[in-house]
């Protein structure tokens, strides 16, 4: 089984330059997470869906950044325009939620797509 | 809110050494905790977690955390070190129902011949 599968791995551009993340989840995966994880730092969450809702983005920056879940598979990360502060690699993860508990759900995250604005 | 604290950004460790990462959080509710693996250039990969039951909680690799609500502590060990384990660990926390993992800073150990 294919998993989280993530691209491009490296993208290197200027500041306010557009850039563009994709994602692929786990076939089956209802709920798809996009993390930031700045250098030296812990991912952090910047939007999660459930199929193609968007239920959690309340710590994606709105300005700049834009996110979309086509039809509760694929999903695209954009950032218009870059800032030097936007240089992190920026995780996908998927994981499946039936009903339940979301909490104890596991994520299983991509390999990162890792951004370098200059 | 709930939080995450790993005490060491860096740690090291020499082969068959054992390992200890540790790891505080805070929640108003009870937790669920778990503890993942990056290696160089890979995803995060899931290596235990506690949800509820039984405090002692075995991953794979040979890891293993305790839940210790008395000292809100979640800490990592492995009673022998191999040259494999050199990563990046983080310790993450989430609550009943709530879909999001919040991360700790992360720890990179490292494993010395």
């Amino acid at each position: 089984e294919a998993g989280v599968v993530q691209s491009p791995r490296y993208k290197i551009i200027e500041k306010k330059q557009p850039v563009a993340f994709w994602c692929n989840p786990i076939s089956g995966h209802n709920t798809l997470y996009w993390y930031r994880q700045n250098l030296g730092q812990g991912p952090e969450l910047l939007i999660r869906y459930e199929n193609e809702e968007a239920v959690d983005d309340s710590q994606l920056p709105k300005d700049r950044f834009s996110a979309e879940r086509l039809k509760g598979v694929d999903s695209t990360l954009k950032i218009q325009p870059a800032e030097l502060g936007d240089s992190a690699v920026y995780l996908c993860a998927s994981s499946f939620i039936q009903g339940g508990d979301s909490g104890a759900n596991v994520l299983t995250f991509g390999a990162g797509s890792r951004l370098t604005v200059l | 809110a709930q939080s995450v604290t790993q005490l060491g950004s860096h740690v090291s460790v020499s082969e068959g050494a054992l390992v200890l990462l540790r790891c505080n959080y805070s929640s108003s509710v009870p937790p669920y905790l778990f503890w993942y693996v990056q290696y160089p250039n890979q995803g995060l990969q899931l290596l235990l977690k506690y949800t509820t039951g039984a405090t002692l909680v075995k991953g794979i690799n040979g890891f293993e955390a305790e839940f210790k609500k008395s000292e809100t502590s979640f800490h990592l060990t492995k009673p022998s070190a191999h040259m494999s384990d050199a990563a990046e660990y983080f310790c993450a926390v989430s609550v009943r129902s709530q879909g999001n993992l919040i991360f700790g800073k992360g720890t990179k150990l490292s494993v010395k011949p």
